[in-house]
């Protein structure tokens, strides 16, 4: 079945700790996102790739770091330098849009870190 | 600045009838989508319905109708026939211009819970 795989769902890191949040597509998408959400928030965009070696900071990049070294994968890492980590993040992916069109973001099923 | 409005932190509706969910934005762009997305208290986002700027018609799909009514800067999501597994978080989003992204603006959200 195609689709995004997050993992882990779960995860809890002790405070100066960076971590990494995986994220993989199968579904042949070129561009990559990762948002995230505090509760009773909407999606907040963190950073954005639409092809593999390049990635663009979204609104709240700060404190934040990826990597697309495959087409496929995009991991999230999140550094001792970003000051209220505990949230969930949720890992997207789309078609490349060629114009005005549906071209809808498919999402993971996200993973909630705490930092404890 | 482009912004998404839901006013309606909590929604309740009867099993069978229908509901509005409203939505407002913000944007000076002429070329812009809108869209929704579920979410489960499982966490993955949904994807509903789409409504282009362009589009003369509203969008439908199976249950889900969007009223767009684009003077007001309005996409209001109608549900049809609410069933007991409608009961979720609801999703008003906004793609911003974004040169082949999808780069997605959110807004706070509604939770609908549906009442047998």
């Amino acid at each position: 079945d195609g689709g995004i795989t997050q993992s882990p769902k779960y995860l809890f890191r002790k405070e100066g700790q960076n971590v990494t949040l995986s994220c993989e597509q199968n579904l042949n998408h070129d561009a990559m996102y990762w948002y995230r959400q505090d509760p009773g928030q909407g999606l907040r965009l963190i950073y954005y790739s639409q092809i593999v070696n390049d990635f663009q900071k979204g609104d709240i990049a700060e404190g934040y770091s990826v990597s697309r070294e495959k087409k496929e994968s995009f991991p999230l890492t999140v550094t001792s330098a970003q000051k209220n980590p505990t949230a969930f993040y949720l890992c997207a992916s789309s078609t490349r849009l060629a114009g005005e069109g549906n071209t809808e973001a498919f999402f993971g099923q996200g993973t909630r870190l705490t930092v404890v | 600045a482009q912004k998404i409005t839901q006013t309606q932190p909590g929604m309740f509706v009867q099993e069978k009838e229908a509901v509005t969910l409203d939505c407002t934005y913000d944007t000076s762009d002429q070329s812009y989508g809108l869209f929704w997305y579920k979410q489960p208290s499982s966490g993955e986002m949904i994807f509903l319905i789409y409504q282009g700027s362009y589009d003369e018609q509203n969008a439908t799909e199976g249950r889900y109708s969007l009223n767009f009514q684009k003077a007001r800067k309005s996409a209001n999501l109608v549900i049809s026939a609410s069933q007991l597994g409608d009961s979720a978080m609801y999703f008003c989003a906004m793609r911003r211009p974004s040169g082949g992204y999808n780069k997605l603006i959110f807004g706070a959200g509604t939770r609908l819970a549906v009442h047998p």
